[in-house]
C-alpha cells in the first residue's frame, strides 16, 4: 500500500457522541479524500481536501466535518454519531487528477 | 449528472474462462477511467486506468480493459479467471468539481466469484 495510514483502524462509540477519524500520508499527494462503504452503495465520497486549508463537500457531506491543517493529515469528525453513520471509512490520496487514488486499509466504525 | 454504472452486482465464471465485468458512465469532457479490486477486509488496491490513447489498456494481474467512447463503456476482462480472482471489483471515474478540482465517482462495486 501507498503511505497512507488510518486510525483507528475499528472503534464502537455511542449515538451523540464526537468521533474523529485520522488520515494520515507520507506521500506529500495534494488530494486527500474520504469515501465511506455501505453495502449496495459502493464508495460515496463525503469531503475532500486539495490544499492545506482547501476542502470540499462530496456527496454525502451532511453530518461530518473535516480539516486539514497539514499536508500530511486529514481529519473527519462525526460531530454528533448516529446508527446511520455505522460504516467502513476509507481514505485515498492522489498526487492529481491525472493519476489514480491510492487507499488507506479503512477504519470500521460502529455506532450504538 | 456525472456517474458511473456497474450494471451487475455479481459475476460468476468457471476458472479458465474468460471474464468481463461492465461498467458504463457519463461525465462530460474526456473521461478519466479507473478500474479497482478489494478483497475482504482490505482497501481498493488500483488495477488500471484509461487516459488517452489506445482503447484497449492492460493493467495489473493480466487484467484489461476496453474504452468504447460511443457506448461510453469501459469493461473489464481478462482471458482466464482464477479462483484468486475472487473479489470486488469498483469501476470510477475522475470528474471536474465546480471548483475547478478533481473528485473520483465510484460505482456500486461487482462481486466476481470465480468457481472451481
Amino acid at each position: 500500500d501507498a503511505g497512507i495510514t488510518q486510525s483507528p483502524r475499528h472503534k464502537v462509540t455511542e449515538t451523540g457522541t464526537p468521533v474523529t477519524l485520522r488520515c494520515h500520508q507520507t506521500e506529500n499527494h495534494r488530494y486527500m479524500y474520504w469515501y465511506r462503504q455501505d453495502p449496495g452503495h459502493g464508495l460515496r465520497l463525503i469531503h475532500y481536501s486539495y490544499g492545506v486549508k482547501d476542502t470540499d463537500k462530496g456527496e454525502v457531506s451532511d453530518g461530518y466535518s473535516v480539516s486539514r491543517s497539514k499536508t500530511e493529515d486529514f481529519l473527519l469528525t462525526l460531530e454528533s454519531a448516529t446508527s446511520s453513520q455505522t460504516s467502513v471509512y476509507f481514505c485515498a490520496i492522489s498526487e492529481s487528477g491525472e493519476f489514480e487514488a491510492f487507499f488507506g486499509q479503512g477504519t470500521r466504525l460502529t455506532v450504538v | 449528472a456525472q456517474s458511473v454504472a456497474q450494471p451487475e452486482d455479481q459475476v460468476n465464471v468457471a476458472e479458465g474462462n474468460p471474464l468481463t465485468v461492465k461498467c458504463t458512465y457519463s461525465v462530460s469532457g474526456n473521461p478519466y477511467l479507473f478500474w479497482y479490486v478489494q478483497y475482504p477486509n482490505r482497501g481498493l488496491q488500483f488495477l488500471l486506468k484509461y487516459i488517452t490513447g489506445d482503447n484497449l489498456v492492460k493493467g495489473s494481474y493480466g487484467f484489461e480493459a476496453e474504452f468504447n467512447k460511443s457506448q461510453t463503456s469501459f469493461h473489464l476482462k481478462k482471458p482466464s479467471a482464477l479462483v484468486s480472482d475472487s473479489a470486488l471489483y469498483f469501476c470510477a471515474v475522475r470528474v471536474l468539481s465546480t471548483s475547478g478540482t478533481y473528485k473520483y465517482i465510484f460505482g456500486t462495486g461487482t462481486r466476481l466469484k470465480v468457481l472451481a
